[in-house]
């Protein structure tokens, strides 16, 4: 069973940093694009990053370029995002998502969600 | 950055009905589009990838049509478990464009 399962979530101040994990489990993770998006309280969907099998394309929304920094270890089956500078604005629920295998990134298995709350 | 708009922004309906939702594209995706629905507190899940192709155990009551800017996603008869929130998709170009999202409610 395709499983992508998210941690590190939690309360932070502005200005700080946190790290949240997707370990990935059921697929052969070396073989699949990996996408963060994620969704503001009561708000709609928001594309984040985005790293492909190799790490050698890496893509992030503007909102968060330049102080989040996307990474995966294919050794180890795991997705990180490293979000440092946090605006009170990137609270959100954050969201790890596989690409399917389709011609272009939709995103076929997304995890449970880690909330990120910024907040003094 | 393509701007994603659906309508309409929330709808009422009743089990049974067909429902459609509409989503257009600020500029030419070809068949670049998806739909997903999110349920309150769950993770979006993937119903149509390419406009118009299924995803795999999705019910066939739904379908995707159109290609360029306008794009609709009909569901056929409504049973109470797609009362959600659904979302289109641009894979076109990054940045990734989500529309704003249409709330389906029940009659």
């Amino acid at each position: 069973e395709v499983q992508v399962v998210e941690s590190g979530g939690g309360l932070v101040q502005p200005g700080g940093s946190l790290r949240l994990s997707c370990a990935a489990s059921g697929f052969t993770f070396t073989s699949y694009g990996m996408h963060w998006v994620r969704q503001a309280p009561g708000k709609g969907l928001e594309w984040v990053s985005y790293i492909d099998t190799t790490s050698s394309t890496i893509v992030y929304a503007d909102s968060v370029k330049g102080r989040f920094t996307v990474s995966r270890n294919n050794a180890e089956n795991s997705l990180s995002l490293q979000m440092n500078s946090l605006r009170d604005e990137d609270t959100a629920v954050y969201y790890c998502a596989r690409r399917g295998n389709y011609p272009r990134a939709f995103f076929d298995y997304w995890g449970q969600g880690a909330l990120v709350t910024v907040s003094s | 950055d393509i701007q994603m708009t659906q309508s309409p922004s929330s709808v009422s309906a009743s089990v049974g009905d067909r429902v459609t939702i509409t989503c257009r594209a600020s500029q030419g995706i070809s068949n670049w589009l998806g739909w997903y629905q999110q349920k309150p507190g769950k993770a979006p899940k993937l119903l149509i990838y390419a406009a118009s192709t299924l995803q795999s155990g999705v019910p066939s009551r739904f379908s995707g049509s159109g290609s360029g800017t306008d794009f609709t996603l009909t569901i056929s008869s409504l049973q109470s478990e797609d009362f959600a929130t659904y979302y289109c998709q641009q894979a076109n170009s990054f940045p990734i464009t989500f529309g704003q999202g249409t709330r389906l409610e029940i009659k």
